[in-house]
């Protein structure tokens, strides 16, 4: 069975542009949830899709926005760069139900570098 | 306000050293997990704990959770430079899982 994949695996931008990261989950996990992780601020959650609509949302700005399509693929892009979004964007695919809905199956991640 | 704390926040150990690290809160879980996360990569599921006071071994790495499900143990015996990297618990005490700092592993050979 295919693991989360995550593209493109780097990325550099400039400030100002806006960015678009993709998320395949694997096959029959119809969560996926998206996390920025920083050395300071560690794995911080920004969202989670369920059947294509928005479940959990974290405390980052509107420039963060996300998306989900109906084969559960799904799609972070962050509009505006500041350098501080610099980090490695990480995905996450799950199966919302019981004890498992808590385990986070991740992607190798996208590293996100703003200069 | 972090929910979920860990300690140490870095450790550096010889080869075959025994370490513990420690994952607590003042929240009550249903479950937590730990995770490992190498350079460049993804964190990866190490066990999920679901019990109080529930123990799990997975080699030479032993978990506990606390009889009051409020933290959790992982204890690393006769340590590997393979078990170099970055360990995460993570837990859902509302509606959204959440992770804790971690602890940098550097096992020295």
């Amino acid at each position: 069975k295919a693991g989360v994949t995550q593209t493109p695996r780097y990325l550099i931008k400039t400030r100002g542009q806006q960015v678009t990261l993709s998320c395949s989950p694997i096959s029959g996990h119809r969560s996926v949830s998206w996390y920025q992780q920083t050395p300071g601020q560690g794995l911080q959650f920004l969202f989670e899709y369920f059947s294509e609509t928005q479940r959990n949302k974290g405390n980052f700005p509107g420039r963060f926005s996300g998306r989900q399509f109906s084969n559960s693929r799904s799609e972070m892009n962050v509009s505006t760069l500041e350098l501080g979004d610099s980090a490695l964007y990480l995905c996450a695919s799950s199966i919302p139900l019981g004890t498992a809905k808590n385990i986070q199956y991740f992607g190798a991640g996208t590293r996100l570098s703003v200069l | 306000t972090q929910l979920l704390e860990q300690s140490p926040q870095f450790l550096s150990i010889q080869e075959g050293e025994n370490l513990t690290v420690y994952c607590n809160s003042s929240s009550v879980f249903s479950s937590l997990q730990w995770y490992r996360q190498e350079p460049g990569e993804g964190p990866v599921l190490l066990v999920t704990v679901v019990t109080g006071g529930e123990v799990k071994k997975l080699k030479r790495l032993t978990f506990q959770f606390g009889d009051a499900r409020k933290d959790s143990s992982l204890h690393i015996t006769a340590a590997q430079p393979g078990d170099t990297g970055l360990y995460l618990c993570a837990g859902a005490p509302y509606d959204k899982v959440i992770f804790g700092p971690g602890t940098s592993l550097s096992v020295i050979p």
